[in-house]
């Protein structure tokens, strides 16, 4: 099964500034089969990123996802308020498809 | 609108049963595929069991192998997860998931979930 490591836990940042939130998986993801996901408290997970750097759509162009291998980036140039949640990314290459830990952008 | 919704959770004692369902608007059902991933406190998600379009196909975690069953009923639109055995290690939130066609693995649209708690 395949692991997935995000870093960092929980990044503190104030709305304007750039996240940078990463993703390292235990074995090389071919094909860049790695999606990001938001999760808002008591909503439904939404679809960011997949193909390790298409937006879904309907996604703002300061989402952005990069990487392959087994190193993979998701950057969010200018928080908006309504960007703090917890970010998860997923892959697809492997089966069982698995999830990273998460990591949670809160306000500073 | 493409939606999902899902409903069944609640509380339910160690080795019992539980079947959560997932009503489906907006879309052709039958023409996704469709999964369950749950979510346990404090954790990650992990994906449970999917199913395909025309419910021939199904796969599971080895986690719940043997004592949960996905099923769909395309005439109601509706998706189905029978639970059975369950133990405190299955408590957690319960989310559907719709596969798109175009990019099969991964899931383009969830519902909010719905909570299942294992205790006695």
């Amino acid at each position: 099964e395949i692991v997935l490591t995000q870093s960092p836990g929980t990044l503190s940042l104030s709305p304007g500034e750039r996240a940078t939130l990463s993703c390292r998986a235990s074995q090389s993801v071919s094909s860049s089969y790695l999606a990001w996901y938001q999760h808002k408290p008591g909503q439904a997970p939404r679809l960011l990123i997949y193909g390790a750097s298409s937006r879904a759509t309907g996604i703002p162009d300061r989402f952005s996802g990069s990487g392959s291998g087994t190193d993979f980036t998701l950057t969010i140039s200018r928080l908006e308020p309504e960007d703090f949640a917890v970010y998860y990314c997923q892959q697809y290459n492997y089966s069982p498809r698995t999830f990273g830990g998460g990591t949670r952008v809160e306000i500073k | 609108e493409v939606q999902v919704l899902e409903s069944g959770g609640g509380l339910v004692q160690p080795g019992g049963s539980l079947r959560l369902s997932c009503a489906a608007s907006g879309f052709t059902f039958s023409n996704y595929a469709m999964t369950w991933v749950r979510q346990a406190p404090g954790k990650g998600p992990e994906w449970v069991s999917s199913i395909s379009g025309n419910g021939v196909s199904t796969y599971y975690a080895d986690s719940v192998k043997g004592r949960f069953t996905i099923s769909r009923d395309n005439s109601k639109n509706t998706l189905y997860l029978q639970m059975s055995s369950l133990r405190g290690e299955d408590t957690a939130v319960y989310f559907c998931a719709k596969e798109p066609v175009a990019v099969p693995g991964i899931f383009d649209r969830w519902g909010q979930g719905t909570l299942v708690t294992v205790s006695s």
